[in-house]
């Protein structure tokens, strides 16, 4: 597509329940980062995945989160037994190559989550 | 990424008037990246710097690193209501992947 797409664009839940976040790259873009955005904050590194391969994870919060990418192109990122605090903005986001070096991320709309 | 300081954190002008928002590292940094974001929207890239002293234009924004790569500026000339937006000087420390973003210094312009 044109740009990065996330669905959905909002998601209201309570607190316990299971959602999952999609994410459409820019097609060819092999590399992938999830970040989280709480209100007032920067966006917080979650995981980056370069092709199918989560090449590093340390952003997660907890076990709860868990992300895939199994084809290389759509990412999923899950959280399980949503708590208030999980509550924020996920942002995909997309870059040709390493974005710590080609310079670009490409960010979706984000996918506004929140936990009653 | 290494700890980058940006300020200031809030940042209010009359439209017509200047503004700079400055980040600074105790460390060298190998590359500076700043995006925009604006009210309810994604972050959006705007430059990289790379080169010691380097300084880029982009209409009336000009972006600045400094000789020992340890700090950079954006500067805007004659803000304008479409420049609102919370902007971010991003850094990837010493991964080649890995940018991480700070707070911003939010803007907000008065018409």
């Amino acid at each position: 597509g044109a740009g990065v797409s996330q669905t959905p664009s909002n998601k209201v839940t309570e607190k316990g329940k299971y959602v999952e976040l999609r994410c459409d790259p820019i097609s060819g873009h092999t590399a992938l980062y999830w970040y989280r955005q709480s209100l007032g904050q920067g966006p917080e590194f979650l995981i980056y995945f370069q092709g199918t391969g989560a090449a590093d994870d340390s952003g997660l919060p907890n076990d709860r989160f868990f992300a895939v990418r199994p084809e290389g192109s759509v990412s999923t990122l899950k959280i399980q037994r949503t708590e208030r605090g999980d509550s924020a903005v996920y942002l995909c986001a997309s870059s040709r190559g390493l974005a710590g070096t080609t310079g670009e991320l490409f960010f979706g709309e984000g996918s506004r989550l929140t936990v009653l | 990424g290494q700890q980058v300081m940006q300020i200031p954190q809030y940042q209010h002008v009359q439209e017509g008037e200047d503004f700079t928002t400055y980040c600074n590292s105790s460390t060298t940094l190998s590359n500076i990246q700043w995006y925009k974001q604006r009210p309810g929207g994604h972050p959006v890239f705007l430059i990289q710097l790379v080169k010691s002293g380097e300084v880029k234009k982009q209409k009336r924004l000009t972006f600045q690193f400094g000789e020992a790569k340890k700090n950079s500026s954006l500067h805007i000339t004659a803000t304008q209501t479409t420049d609102v937006g919370t902007y971010f000087c991003v850094n990837s420390g010493g991964s080649n992947y890995k940018l991480t973003f700070g707070k911003g210094t939010l803007l907000t312009v008065n018409p």
